[in-house]
C-alpha cells in the first residue's frame, strides 16, 4: 500500500532554514506530482507547493513563495521542502500528499515544525 | 488565489440524520480542460486528511456511498445521507483548478 514517510521537523528559530523529507513506497513514485500542505495548531489546511511529477514544474502557496522550494530525487523516492527565512507562522505539521489530476489523494502523517525564538 | 467559503462551520447532527455542507467559491472552477477540480476531505481527530470526494461528485476508493458530493460553477455541496459515529471530524473543500490550490476554512462535524 502507498506509504508517505515524513522526517526532518524540529524547533528552530526565527530567520534559521529547515528541509524536510517525505519517503514514498508502495507506488511508482516517479509517476505521480507530489504536494506539500501545512495545518497550523488548531488551523486548517494550507497548501503549500506541487511538484511534477519529473520535477520540471513548480508550483508555491502566497505565503511561502521565494522563501521555500519544493524538490524531488525520483532515483530515491523522496521528496523535499527547503524552507530558509522561517518565521513564527510557519509553525505547523506538515504533510507530504501524492497528487493526481487536480486533487490528493495519500497523505503522510505529518512531521512538527516549530519556529520559536 | 481563489477563495473558497464553507457553511456551516460547525454542524451538531444527530446520528442517523443527514448533514449538509455548502462549499462557494469566488470564481467558477471549470478547468480549460471541462472538468471541475472540487474535492472533499475528510479529517478525524488526530489523523492526515483523507479524501472522500474528487471531481465534485466522484467517489474515492472506499468511500461510504452515504457520502454524495454535488454542484457546479460557484457552488458545491457534500451531503452525509446519515451520519454515523465515525464521520464525526473536520471536512474541507479543496480546489485544483487554478494555482495556487486553496481550502476552505473547514466544517466541524460532531454528534449532537
Amino acid at each position: 500500500q502507498v506509504q508517505l514517510v515524513e522526517s526532518g521537523g524540529g524547533v528552530v528559530q526565527p530567520g534559521m532554514s529547515l528541509r524536510l523529507s517525505c519517503a514514498g513506497s508502495g507506488f511508482t513514485f516517479r509517476d505521480f506530482g507530489m504536494a506539500w500542505v501545512r495545518q497550523a495548531p488548531a488551523r486548517g489546511l494550507e497548501w503549500l507547493a506541487l511538484i511534477s511529477p519529473d520535477g520540471s514544474a513548480k508550483y508555491y502557496g502566497d505565503s511561502v513563495y521565494g522563501r521555500f522550494t519544493i524538490s524531488r530525487d525520483n532515483s530515491k523516492n523522496t521528496l523535499f521542502l527547503q524552507m530558509n527565512s522561517l518565521r513564527i507562522e510557519d509553525t505547523a505539521e506538515y504533510h507530504c500528499a501524492r497528487q493526481h489530476e487536480g486533487f490528493v489523494d495519500d497523505w503522510g502523517q505529518g512531521v512538527l515544525v516549530t519556529v520559536s525564538s | 488565489d481563489i477563495v473558497l467559503t464553507q457553511t456551516p462551520l460547525s454542524s451538531p447532527v444527530t446520528l442517523g440524520q443527514p448533514a449538509s455542507i455548502s462549499c462557494r467559491s469566488a470564481q467558477r472552477l471549470e478547468h480549460s480542460n471541462g472538468k471541475t477540480y472540487l474535492n472533499w476531505l475528510q479529517q478525524r481527530p488526530g489523523q492526515p486528511p483523507r479524501l472522500l470526494i474528487y471531481q465534485i461528485s466522484k467517489r474515492f476508493s472506499g468511500v461510504p456511498d452515504r457520502f454524495r458530493g454535488s454542484g457546479a460553477g460557484t457552488d458545491f455541496t457534500l451531503e452525509i445521507s446519515r451520519v454515523e459515529a465515525e464521520d464525526v471530524g473536520i471536512y474541507y473543500c479543496l480546489q485544483g483548478t487554478h494555482f495556487p490550490w486553496t481550502f476552505g476554512q473547514g466544517t466541524k462535524v460532531e454528534i449532537k
